[in-house]
């Protein structure tokens, strides 16, 4: 079983569109986890950090559930540039390791 | 400011041939990763480095693979004799303190690998 595990997509929506992604993961102990964006043959970047009380930047809100190991991202408003891969990352482990793990992320492609 | 630099950008190279893949962290950065991917694997942690020590390298592949930094602002990825298996993007990233509480590592554009 892959440490943490993203449904790939591609998640075709129209613009304007309210979408979401689930990524789950197997470390019990992990205690820091994130959302990166990767644009087409780029790198990937960071887009936010998620908390346990859930956190919002903008149209995104990112949340998480530790006692089902799930961390979900929502995007209100889809833009065409939202457009991008979206990297599910997480710490392998409790301590203040740089030991960061990525899915293989999900794939989101806005229309007009 | 400069981001993290890689070098070279694309390299072809035929099977047996080898590699070296370099980077030049973010000035003032103490951690250094190097991620691979592909389209089945995705992003891979190979090796990362703190203050220029490797701390964690059970992701690298296998002998045929070796990282170094010999100084803060540069490290080599290479791989002797290379294989078409390894093709590949490389990324290097760097970050500021621990990235297990920040998240933020700053990837450089990457290597982009052939083996033929």
């Amino acid at each position: 079983r892959k440490e943490v595990e993203q449904d790939p997509g591609p998640f075709n929506v129209p613009e304007g569109a309210t979408v979401a992604f689930n990524c789950t993961y197997s470390n019990s102990a992990s205690q820091s986890f994130f959302w990166y964006r990767q644009d087409c043959r780029k790198e990937p970047k960071l887009l936010m950090s998620v908390y346990s009380s859930g956190n919002e930047d903008g149209r995104f809100t990112a949340q998480l559930n530790r006692a089902s190991q799930y961390i979900s991202l929502l995007i209100r408003d889809s833009k065409l540039s939202d457009s991008a891969t979206y990297l599910c990352v997480v710490n392998r482990g409790s301590s203040n390791t740089g030991k960061l793990i990525f899915g293989q992320g999900t794939t989101l492609q806005v229309k007009p | 400011d400069a981001g993290v630099i890689q070098s070279p950008r694309h390299e072809v190279t035929e099977m047996g041939q080898e590699v070296t893949l370099r980077c030049k962290p973010i000035s003032g950065h103490d951690y250094l990763f190097w991620y691979r991917q592909t389209m089945m694997r995705g992003l891979e942690l190979l090796i990362y480095f703190n203050n220029n020590v490797p701390i964690d390298d059970s992701g690298m592949p296998e002998d045929r693979f070796s990282a170094k930094m010999p100084n803060a602002s540069f490290s080599t990825l290479k791989i002797q004799p290379s294989e078409p298996r390894d093709s590949a993007v490389y990324f290097c990233a760097s970050s500021l303190g621990s990235s297990g509480t920040t998240g933020e590592l700053f990837f450089g554009e990457g290597s982009r690998l052939t083996v033929l």
